[in-house]
């Protein structure tokens, strides 16, 4: 298996611009989440699914979309791109009965906006 | 909202020297996780706990559960170069961890020189 995996790796983005950020994975996981990292901040949530055809929004899901097409991706989409949206961008899945609450993160996605 | 406070911020250590990190909240938790990033990499769980007073161990890895459920502690033994990373603590967002949805504390870097 590859686990969570993320394209691309590193972005650059203008204002304004407009990117999807792509997360894959083949554990058959329900759940899936993004997260963003910020230095000194942890990580947030964003947004998260619970299965196909179905998300909410998570802590800071302000400029950001997502859609649950396929159990197996959940791509982010930045529609205007801002400076504040320059992050570490990681996707994340868990199984809906693992005992221990564990979600399995992607290798993330760092993002520039100028 | 909730919010997860981890000291200290950042360790630099001597190769064999324990560590010891905490985590506090506000509010009650009823699930504690802990994660470590590797640099350029997404958090892997390293300890789950799930009862109050819970003390549980993973090789040289300790983690406790406060009996007030509103903190954790990480200690890490005779510490080696590959234990350095950012280690967070985590919670559950309001709504459980049953969906993956979960809040960060900022995180602790460690660094350990040989």
């Amino acid at each position: 298996n590859a686990g969570v995996t993320q394209t691309p790796k590193f972005q650059v983005l203008k204002t304004g611009q407009s990117m999807t950020l792509q997360c894959a994975q083949d554990m058959n996981h329900e759940y899936m989440s993004w997260y963003r990292q910020d230095p000194g901040m942890g990580l947030r949530l964003i947004h998260y699914s619970v299965g196909a055809g179905i998300t909410d929004q998570g802590e800071v899901p302000n400029g950001y979309n997502v859609s649950r097409s396929t159990t197996e991706d959940f791509p982010l989409r930045l529609l205007l791109a801002a400076p504040s949206q320059t992050s570490v961008y990681f996707c994340a899945s868990k199984e809906r009965e693992s005992p221990y609450n564990e979600q399995f993160f992607g290798p993330g996605t760092r993002l520039t906006v100028l | 909202g909730q919010q997860l406070n981890q000291s200290p911020q950042s360790m630099f250590i001597q190769e064999g020297e324990d560590v010891s990190m905490n985590c506090t909240s506000s509010s009650i938790f009823n699930t504690w996780l802990w994660y470590k990033q590797d640099p350029g990499e997404g958090p892997v769980l390293l300890i789950a706990l799930y009862k109050a007073g819970e003390l549980t161990s993973n090789g040289r890895l300790t983690a406790q559960f406060g009996i007030t459920r509103k903190d954790s502690f990480l200690n890490i033994s005779a510490s080696i170069p590959s234990d350095v990373g950012i280690y967070f603590c985590a919670g559950p967002l309001a709504g459980g961890t049953s969906y993956g949805k979960l809040t960060f504390g900022q995180g602790t870097i460690l660094t350990v020189h040989p």
